[in-house]
C-alpha cells in the first residue's frame, strides 16, 4: 500500500492563479480531510469528506473548494490564490467504524508559495 | 471553545535523559486523543490513540498516558533519532474534526 499520496510536493503560484492539489489513498478509507500547517499555528482543518459525494467545511474553508467523486481521491482547489494561502498542505484519511472515524493517516504534504 | 495546549514548546535533552511532554485539553466531549511525530519536511506519523482516562500505551521508548484533562508522552532514555516535533490532537465528540495542539519540538543531543 502506498498509503496517502499528495502531488505536487512543491508549488509556486502568482496571486490570482488557480490550481488543484491532488490527494489519493489506497486504503479504502471513507473519511478524508485537508489541513494547512503554518508556523506557530498548528494544523488547521480546511475541508473534510465522510464519503464519496459528501463534503463539509472545517475551521478555515475560505478560498478553497473540494469535491469527492470517488473513495480514493480528494482534490483541493484554490480558486484565486492569495499570499495568505502560502502554507504546507496535508491530506489525511481514516476508516469509519460504527459511524465514527478512527486514526487519521497523513500524506507527505505540499509546500505552496503564493507570490 | 475547544482548545488543545502543548507544553513545553521546545525541549532539549541529553541522550539518555528521560522526560515528559504535556498535552492539556478543554473540549466539550473527548472521543479520542492522538499523538503524532513529525519530522522536518514530512507529514505527521501516527504514534498512539487513547480513548479513556487511565489508558496507557507504549512503543519502544515512548509511553502515552491519559487523564480527564491531559495526556503525557513519556520518553525514557531518548536517543538522537527521537528528535522531532510531537503533536497532540483531540477528536471531539459529536464531530468529525480533530483539534491539534501547536506541538513540542524535541531535540536529543548525543
Amino acid at each position: 500500500n502506498a498509503g496517502v499520496t499528495q502531488t505536487p510536493k512543491f508549488q509556486v503560484l502568482k496571486t490570482g492563479q488557480s490550481m488543484t492539489l491532488q490527494c489519493a489513498q489506497d486504503m479504502n478509507h471513507e473519511y478524508m480531510s485537508w489541513y494547512r500547517q503554518d508556523p506557530g499555528m498548528g494544523l488547521r482543518l480546511i475541508h473534510y469528506s465522510v464519503g464519496a459525494g459528501i463534503t463539509d467545511q472545517g475551521e478555515v474553508p475560505n478560498g478553497y473548494n473540494v469535491s469527492r467523486s470517488t473513495t480514493e481521491d480528494f482534490p483541493l482547489r484554490l480558486l484565486s490564490a492569495a499570499p495568505s494561502q502560502t502554507s504546507v498542505y496535508f491530506c489525511a484519511s481514516s476508516s469509519v467504524a460504527g459511524g465514527l472515524t478512527d486514526t487519521q493517516y497523513f500524506g507527505p504534504g505540499t509546500r505552496l508559495t503564493v507570490l | 471553545e475547544d482548545q488543545v495546549t502543548q507544553s513545553p514548546e521546545a525541549l532539549r535533552l541529553q541522550e539518555g535523559e528521560s522526560s515528559s511532554l504535556n498535552c492539556s485539553y478543554t473540549v466539550s466531549g473527548l472521543r479520542g486523543l492522538f499523538w503524532y511525530r513529525q519530522d522536518p519536511g514530512k507529514g505527521p506519523e501516527f504514534l498512539f490513540t487513547l480513548y479513556s482516562a487511565g489508558e496507557e500505551k507504549e512503543k519502544e521508548r515512548l509511553k502515552a498516558t491519559l487523564t480527564k484533562k491531559e495526556s503525557f508522552l513519556h520518553i525514557t532514555a531518548p536517543k538522537p533519532e527521537d528528535s522531532a516535533t510531537y503533536l497532540c490532537a483531540v477528536h471531539i465528540g459529536g464531530s468529525e474534526k480533530l483539534v491539534f495542539g501547536k506541538g513540542t519540538k524535541l531535540t536529543v543531543n548525543p
